[in-house]
């Protein structure tokens, strides 16, 4: 069974530049959840994705955005960088998000993005 | 609001010796906690978890944690601490709001040999 992967593991943006992060979920999972984890803090939920639509939002602008594949992998993008982006990312799947808290998330690596 | 507060930023303890770790969070509702361990490198492990049920709750590697409601607590604990535990370790609640955990800051453990 393959674990939650993410790529690319570090990332070096400059500040107003777009990025993309991926993630692929465990096998058989449907829901992706985003984090952002500043350095020295807890991971900040972002939002959450369950069968390709957005079920669930952090208070995180509209320059995070995402999408979930039929295969249920997901991608997070962020426009117009800002230096205060500079975090780890990471990515969790499970089961399925409704109560979701009875579904484990699995947890991966996380991208280490730094804005200049 | 929900919150969850991790009173202790660094703890340094001796390998073999106990450890506690401490949580408090403010949730309206019954709440769903976790303890999560992230060591270097690593993605967030699931330590245990509480729902329901038994207050007392055993985990992976040795670790327990009890749920208080009366003095909104749960507390991690290890009876005999070893190395690798080194690592940084996370209370988190779950919020039905927005399906949404909602995390500490962390406490930082480091062991002495």
């Amino acid at each position: 069974e393959t674990g939650v992967t993410q790529s690319p593991t570090h990332l070096i943006k400059t500040r107003g530049q777009q990025v993309t992060l991926r993630c692929s979920s465990q096998s058989g999972h449907n829901t992706v959840s985003w984090y952002q984890q500043a350095l020295g803090q807890g991971p900040q939920f972002i939002f959450q994705y369950y069968r390709e639509e957005e079920n669930g939002r952090g208070n995180f602008p509209p320059r995070f955005s995402g999408l979930q594949f039929p295969n249920y992998s997901s991608e997070l993008n962020v426009n117009a960088l800002e230096l205060d982006d500079s975090a780890l990312y990471l990515c969790a799947s499970s089961l399925a998000p409704a109560g979701g808290s009875l579904y484990e998330q699995f947890f991966g690596p996380g991208t280490r993005l730094t804005v200049l | 609001a929900q919150s969850v507060t991790q009173p202790d930023i660094h703890i340094t303890v001796s390998e073999g010796a106990s450890l506690e770790l401490r949580c408090n969070y403010s949730y309206g509702a019954t709440p769903y906690l976790f303890w999560y361990v992230q060591s270097p490198g690593q993605g967030l492990q699931l330590l245990l978890k509480y729902f329901s049920g038994d207050t007392l709750v055993q985990g992976i590697k040795g670790f327990e944690a009890e749920f208080k409601r009366s003095q909104s607590s749960f507390n991690l604990r290890k009876p005999s601490v070893h190395w690798s535990d080194a690592a940084e370790y996370f209370c988190a609640v779950f919020t039905g709001n927005n399906r949404k955990l909602i995390w500490g800051l962390g406490t930082s453990l480091a062991v002495n040999p």
